[in-house]
């Protein structure tokens, strides 16, 4: 069974700090890919970074990047320099092979100016 | 681009009608769209898959005599809450896949959600 665990609900950072979000999963693949999604209170899903898992580098977005730690089944989103826009529930999801997206159960960070 | 709109964005009916929403994809075409469901502060639950031109498939648990969904074309997914209750109220949301960017790590696009509650 593939399951996403998100072990923090609830997170906040001071405005311009960095943050890390935690996201463990549990899978027998060894072929998949990893999403973090940003749910802001509009409730627009929004892709925020991707993963190959058979890709040794971790992926990079501007002030966004991950560590992805295949063996330990890990997939942290790091947030550097966090703007007030970044206040939302974020969502970890697994794509095993296939077409089905697992998603965590969110972790809801809060900016605080 | 990547774009999927979903239509309405909120509704508002009585108990025992019907509700139909549609989602589009705007700028490229989807074989498989996805229904979900989320409750406040929750995660995104899958009710079903959506297939062009063939039948729905359904998650355990969800009702497919309620639930209708229908792939009419590759950009347009229908799901119509048949008598609904005030327990269907809910936040549902739509997505996508592009069928011609296809690789196996093309992402998720969703659609804004619909907000529906039942009175």
């Amino acid at each position: 069974a593939q399951t996403v665990t998100q072990s923090q609900p609830e997170m906040s950072v001071q405005e311009a700090e960095t943050v890390t979000l935690s996201c463990t999963y549990d899978t027998s693949e060894n072929n998949y890919y990893l999403f973090w999604y940003k749910q802001p209170p509009s409730r627009q899903m929004i892709l925020v970074i991707r993963q190959e898992a058979y890709k040794q580098q971790n992926a990079t977005e501007n002030r966004f990047s991950v560590n992805f730690q295949k063996a330990a089944k890990s997939f942290s989103l790091k947030i550097s320099d966090s703007q007030l826009g970044d206040t939302a529930m974020y969502f970890c999801a697994f794509l095993p092979t296939g077409n089905q997206f697992y998603f965590g159960t969110g972790t809801s960070l809060t900016v605080i100016p | 681009g990547a774009v999927v709109s979903q239509h309405p964005s909120w509704v508002i009916c009585k108990s025992g009608t019907s509700v139909k929403i549609e989602c589009r994809s705007l700028d490229f075409q989807a074989t498989t769209m996805f229904w979900y469901r989320q409750f406040p502060k929750q995660s995104l639950m899958l009710m079903a898959t959506s297939n062009e031109g063939s039948k729905a498939t359904y998650e355990q648990g969800v009702e497919k005599d309620k639930f209708l969904i229908n792939h009419a074309s590759l950009t347009l997914s229908t799901l119509t809450v048949t008598s609904a209750h005030p327990e269907d109220s809910s936040f549902y949301i739509c997505s996508a896949r592009d069928r011609d960017r296809s690789s196996y790590n093309s992402p998720l696009h969703f659609g804004n959600g619909t907000r529906l509650t039942v009175t």
